[in-house]
C-alpha cells in the first residue's frame, strides 16, 4: 500500500539553528514527490517537486532532496517566518491523478 | 505563478441545509481539480477529482450524494455539501494542476471553514 511519513510531527528551532525534515516514502512507481508549505487555516503553498533519486532543488533558506525511498527537506538558518507546516505528498506513476499526502512536521523558529 | 481561488473563506450554516463551495482556477484551465478535507492538525484527505465535462471520482467513503461536485468549465469546480450536518464542520480545501504534461505539482485555493451549528 502505498505510504509517505514524515517525521519528526513537530520541530522546534531556534533562530539560525539548521535542520531537516524527513519524508519516508512507498509507493509503487513514483511520477512524482512534491513538498508544500502551509501556515494556519490557509491552503498549501507549493515549494518543490522531486523526480528521481539524486534530484535536488533549492529555494532560499530551502534545500530538498530525494533518495528512492526518502526526501529530506534541509532548512539553513531558519528564520521566525519560516514557522508553517511543512507537508510531503506523492503521486505514483499509474492510476490516475492521486496524491498521497503525509501527516506533515509542524515547525517552530524562535527568535 | 498558478493562483487557485476558493469562495466563500468562511461560512456558517445551520443543520440540514445546504453549502455551496467553489473554487476558480484564475490563470490557466484546469481540466482537472481536486477537493481535499482536512481536520486539524492533520493532513489532507482526498475527497474528489472532479473533471471537466465528466462526473467527478469520489474516494472510497466520501458519499457522493452528500458532497455533490459539479466541474462545469475548465476554470471552476463546485463542491456542495447537502443536508450539512455538524459533523460536516470541517476545512475543505481545492486544488488544480496546470495543463502540462511534464509537471504533476498541484495548486490549492486558500481554503473554506465550513462550520455547522
Amino acid at each position: 500500500e502505498d505510504q509517505v511519513t514524515q517525521s519528526p510531527e513537530a520541530l522546534r528551532l531556534q533562530e539560525g539553528e539548521s535542520s531537516s525534515l524527513n519524508c519516508s516514502y512507498t509507493v509503487s512507481g513514483l511520477r512524482g514527490l512534491f513538498w508544500y508549505r502551509q501556515d494556519p487555516g490557509k491552503g498549501p503553498e507549493f515549494l518543490f517537486t522531486l523526480y528521481s533519486a539524486g534530484e535536488e532543488k533549492e529555494k532560499e533558506r530551502l534545500k530538498a532532496t530525494l533518495t528512492k525511498k526518502e526526501s529530506f527537506l534541509h532548512i539553513t538558518a531558519p528564520k521566525p517566518e519560516d514557522s508553517a507546516t511543512y507537508l510531503c505528498a506523492v503521486r505514483r506513476a499509474t492510476g490516475g491523478f492521486k496524491t498521497i499526502f503525509g501527516a506533515g512536521t509542524r515547525l517552530f523558529v524562535k527568535a | 505563478g498558478a493562483v487557485v481561488s476558493q469562495h466563500p473563506s468562511r461560512v456558517i450554516c445551520k443543520s440540514g441545509t445546504s453549502v455551496k463551495i467553489e473554487c476558480r482556477s484564475l490563470d490557466f484551465q484546469a481540466t482537472t481539480m481536486f477537493w481535499y478535507r482536512q481536520f486539524p492538525k492533520q493532513s489532507l484527505m482526498l475527497m474528489a477529482t472532479s473533471n471537466e465535462g465528466s462526473k467527478a471520482t469520489y474516494e472510497q467513503g466520501v458519499e457522493k450524494d452528500k458532497f455533490l461536485i459539479n466541474h462545469a468549465s475548465l476554470t471552476l469546480s463546485t463542491l456542495t455539501v447537502t443536508s450539512a450536518h455538524p459533523e460536516d464542520s470541517s476545512f475543505y480545501i481545492c486544488s488544480a494542476s496546470p495543463p502540462r504534461t511534464y509537471t504533476y505539482e498541484q495548486y490549492f485555493g486558500p481554503g473554506t471553514r465550513l462550520t455547522v451549528t
